[in-house]
Formats: C-alpha cells, sequence, structure tokens
C-alpha cells in the first residue's frame, strides 16, 4: 500500500520568510513523488516532479529515500504562494499507476 | 489549448436521489480520471480509464457508483442512490498517456452536496 502523510494543515510565515511545507511518504517501491498546487479559485496543478530535479517558481523539493521524505522548500516565500499544496505519490495500483495524494498543507504568507 | 471541463459545477441533492457528472478531457489525452476528495482530504482516484476502457476501478464504490467513456472522449460519473457521505468535490484529469511520466490535468471539480 502506498501513503502520504504531510504533518501540518496549516502553515503561517512572514513574506520574505523561508518556507518548508513536509512530506513523508510510505512505499514498498521505487516512487516517484510530485507537488502539486490549488491557488485560490484555480485548479489543482502541477507544481514539481523528484525526476526533473528542477525549480518552479523558486520551490525545490528533494527525495531523501533514507528518510521517506520529499520536503518542499523556499529560500523566500512571496504573497503570491498562498495557496493549497498537495504531495502526491505515483506508484503501481491495482495494476496501473496511481496518484496518492496527502491531505494537503495551506500554506498562508503574510504581508 | 483547452482544459479539461466539467459540469455541473455545483449540485444539490437529497439522500437517496441519483446524479451524474460529465468530464470532457484535454483533445487527445487517452487517460481520464475520476477523483473524489472530500472536505479537508486530498484526492482519491475513483476510477481510471485509457481510452474507452477501465484501467482501475479498485477504489469505485460499484454497489452506487457507474463511470463510462464509451466513446473514449468524454466521460460520465453516476452515483445511484447517494449517501450523506458522498458529498465532495468530484475531480476529472486527463492525460496524454498513462505512464507516471504523463502529467495528468486537473478539470474544475462538480461541487455535491448530499442533504
Amino acid at each position: 500500500a502506498q501513503r502520504v502523510t504531510q504533518p501540518e494543515k496549516l502553515l503561517s510565515v512572514f513574506k520574505g520568510a523561508p518556507v518548508e511545507l513536509k512530506c513523508n511518504y510510505s512505499y514498498s517501491g521505487s516512487p516517484e513523488l510530485f507537488w502539486y498546487v490549488q491557488y485560490s479559485r484555480q485548479r489543482l496543478q502541477l507544481l514539481l516532479r523528484h525526476i526533473s530535479r528542477e525549480s518552479i517558481k523558486g520551490f525545490t523539493a528533494d527525495l531523501n529515500k533514507g528518510e521517506t521524505s520529499f520536503h518542499l522548500k523556499k529560500p523566500f516565500a512571496q504573497e503570491e504562494d498562498s495557496a493549497m499544496y498537495y504531495c502526491a505519490l505515483s506508484g503501481i495500483g491495482a495494476g496501473s499507476y496511481q496518484l496518492t495524494f496527502g491531505k494537503g498543507t495551506k500554506l498562508s504568507v503574510i504581508p | 489549448e483547452a482544459g479539461v471541463a466539467q459540469s455541473p459545477r455545483y449540485k444539490i441533492i437529497e439522500k437517496r436521489q441519483s446524479v451524474a457528472f460529465w468530464c470532457n478531457p484535454i483533445s487527445g489525452h487517452a487517460t481520464l480520471y475520476w477523483y473524489q476528495q472530500i472536505l479537508g482530504q486530498g484526492p482519491k482516484l475513483l476510477i481510471q480509464f485509457q481510452n474507452n476502457g477501465v484501467v482501475d476501478d479498485s477504489q469505485l464504490p460499484k454497489d452506487r457508483f457507474s463511470a463510462e467513456r464509451l466513446k473514449g472522449v468524454d466521460s460520465t460519473l453516476k452515483i445511484q442512490p447517494a449517501k450523506l457521505e458522498d458529498s465532495a468535490v468530484y475531480l476529472c484529469a486527463s492525460s496524454f498517456g498513462g505512464s507516471s511520466y504523463n502529467e495528468q490535468f486537473f478539470g474544475p471539480g462538480t461541487r455535491l452536496t448530499v442533504l
């Protein structure tokens, strides 16, 4: 079984402060991890995936297989980063790749 | 390009009634997904189609939920009869293929309230 845990429901930071959204996973195989974001009144959309090893909107995430974590980080938060963030794991389910989402963390950036 | 379309956007019904949701994926996307997102939770996959065939429906409550994608394009998700616990946002997503490398694009969702 695959499981994704996001321990924080809500994270509030001041503008310009560093941000770290935590994500831990459980999966017996080799996982593929993603971060999805949902801005207010917008659709759920892909932010980044670990395999790309890229920085999107200043965010980065490193897969740590030893700690089974995939935390999302940004050195300096901006007001426009306020949104709902979901960590997701892609693994083989009932014969196909399944995306399993965490419960999400609401990031609020205080001006 | 146009995104994933869903209708209706909102629906309020009483328990034991029936309801249907419609999804039109991005043109050319072979894979279509239906997710259920209960308040305070992340999306949960209900069913995945590859063209007009079901790839995975292991988490679909088949005693009351059904879905079809007859011509490999549009899809309909039906609940009959609805229960209070079915209140949720129903998200449709599509991707070019079914592998984990294919980005899923989500629709705006249908918010269902069961009274």
